[in-house]
């Protein structure tokens, strides 16, 4: 069975400090891989994804960048966080041909202090 | 007018009723629609997915999508305190598409 691992669980960072979180997935190949955040009240926000090694594609412009060295493996990082981008992070998998479903980590809960 | 629509809440009820959990949306080009349920501090998690009109269950759970009104439903049947979370619909036009979620809907079950 597929599993999701994010890390840590909960993070406080002062404003200008580096970011960097990460997701891996176990138990699938070449799976579409997404993070999320969630603000209070706010939704779900699409911040990236990524279909294959090295394709990373933006949704919003912003403080944060994405990566993904490995197949399973997915990176969000800010070289000087903002009180802005606390917020709830969450990582999620899919497969390319499904029906688009989604399965989501147990999330990051960011604080910038 | 957003995609996707999804009444807030919160909603609280008592154990054991029935609770029907809605969301409309305005893509005609949706055609696979999931319901998540996100407990607090926690990742969602995919209760249901169907990609037709009409019904699907799932033992206490129903899913019901209506194309033709662009409605989708989630019913839950003698519900529990632990079922007391967040309830997220979502939708897409297929795998190689994003996912569009409502906002939620906080539901409390009270014993």
């Amino acid at each position: 069975s597929q599993t999701i691992h994010q890390w840590p669980a909960t993070l406080v960072q002062p404003v200008g400090s580096p970011l960097s979180l990460e997701c891996t997935v176990e138990g699938t190949s070449n799976p579409n891989l997404y993070w999320y955040r969630q603000a209070a009240g706010r939704g779900l926000q699409l911040l990236f994804y990524s279909v294959g090694i090295g394709q990373i594609s933006s949704e919003v412009p912003q403080n944060l960048s994405a990566s993904r060295p490995q197949d399973r493996q997915f990176i969000l990082s800010s070289k000087k966080l903002l009180l802005s981008d606390s917020g709830f992070y969450l990582c999620a998998w899919g497969t390319s041909g499904g029906l688009g479903e989604q399965y989501f980590g147990p999330g990051t809960r960011l604080t910038v202090t | 007018q957003k995609e996707v629509e999804q009444d807030p809440g919160p909603l609280s009820v008592p154990e054991g009723a029935i609770v029907s959990l809605n969301c409309t949306y305005s893509n005609s080009a949706f055609q696979y629609f999931m319901w998540y349920r996100q407990y607090s501090r926690k990742g969602p998690e995919l209760l249901m997915y169907t990609y037709s009109s009409g019904n699907k269950e799932d033992g206490r759970f129903t899913a019901q999508v209506d194309k033709s009104s662009k409605y989708i439903s989630l019913f839950i049947r003698d519900s529990q305190p632990s079922d007391s979370a967040t309830y997220l619909c979502a939708m897409s036009r297929g795998s190689n598409y994003k996912l569009t979620f409502g906002k939620g809907t906080l539901l409390t079950v009270n014993p």
